[in-house]
């Protein structure tokens, strides 16, 4: 889906290490949401932030994440000593205005070694 | 907790014949429901949704039925294509978030 934009698409870090992910949405979309898909599971929350704003971090871990959409620029997706756990497809999605369908982007595939 | 399910992890079909693609879910203040579908390597694409306020929805070969008394979702791919191989995930939302379905695996054998 060229419309949201994900990179890199493939991160690998050393346990330790910080991960940095970056979404921008599409055109004209305010809204943006991070979920996380671990091996054989679905999708699940993280975050979901507005321009400048974090809306509901609820799917968060309270520990070593957070995200950021600032006022210029992509969103980002921040772990700080990332552990093997860690390790899944992170998506990013846009839409419009709140509660409208979702466009995904083709996700960020951490692995932590 | 797994709020919304897909209790089959794979269906095959034959080209021509109909795909049902099952979901259960448990919350009743979703009020709006949505199908992805997903190919590897790539992020989720919307296929159809609906409201809780209908009980059917349909778009060209795709229809989504959804009966709330039994808390039931299901996804209609009639005729089924050999490019609808891939895994669908259902979806329900309540306030600000969307909970999602662990996947069904679809395969359309030609």
């Amino acid at each position: 889906n060229a419309g949201v934009m994900q990179n890199p698409r493939h991160l690998v870090r050393r346990r330790g290490q910080e991960a940095r992910l970056r979404c921008s949405p599409m055109k004209g979309h305010s809204h943006v949401y991070w979920y996380r898909q671990l091996p054989e599971e679905g999708l699940k929350f993280m975050v979901y932030l507005q321009k400048e704003n974090i809306i509901d971090e609820s799917g968060m871990p309270k520990e070593r994440f957070s995200a950021e959409f600032p006022k210029e620029g992509p969103s980002i997706l921040r772990i700080q000593q990332v552990v093997r756990g860690d390790s899944a497809a992170y998506f990013c999605a846009s839409s419009p205005e709140i509660n409208y369908g979702y466009t995904f982007g083709s996700g960020t595939r951490l692995t932590v070694v | 907790d797994q709020q919304v399910k897909q209790n089959s992890p794979s269906l095959s079909v034959q080209e021509g014949r109909i795909s049902i693609l099952n979901c259960d879910y448990t919350n009743s203040m979703f009020d709006y429901f949505l199908w992805y579908k997903k190919y590897p390597a790539e992020g989720p694409t919307f296929l159809i949704s609906i409201s809780s306020i209908k009980d059917k929805n349909e778009d060209g070969r795709f229809t989504v039925f959804l009966n709330k008394s039994a808390k039931h979702l299901s996804l209609h791919i009639v005729p089924s294509q050999p490019g609808d191989s891939a895994v669908y995930f259902c979806a329900a939302r309540t306030g600000n978030q969307f909970y999602f379905g662990t996947g069904t695996s679809l395969t359309v054998i030609p």
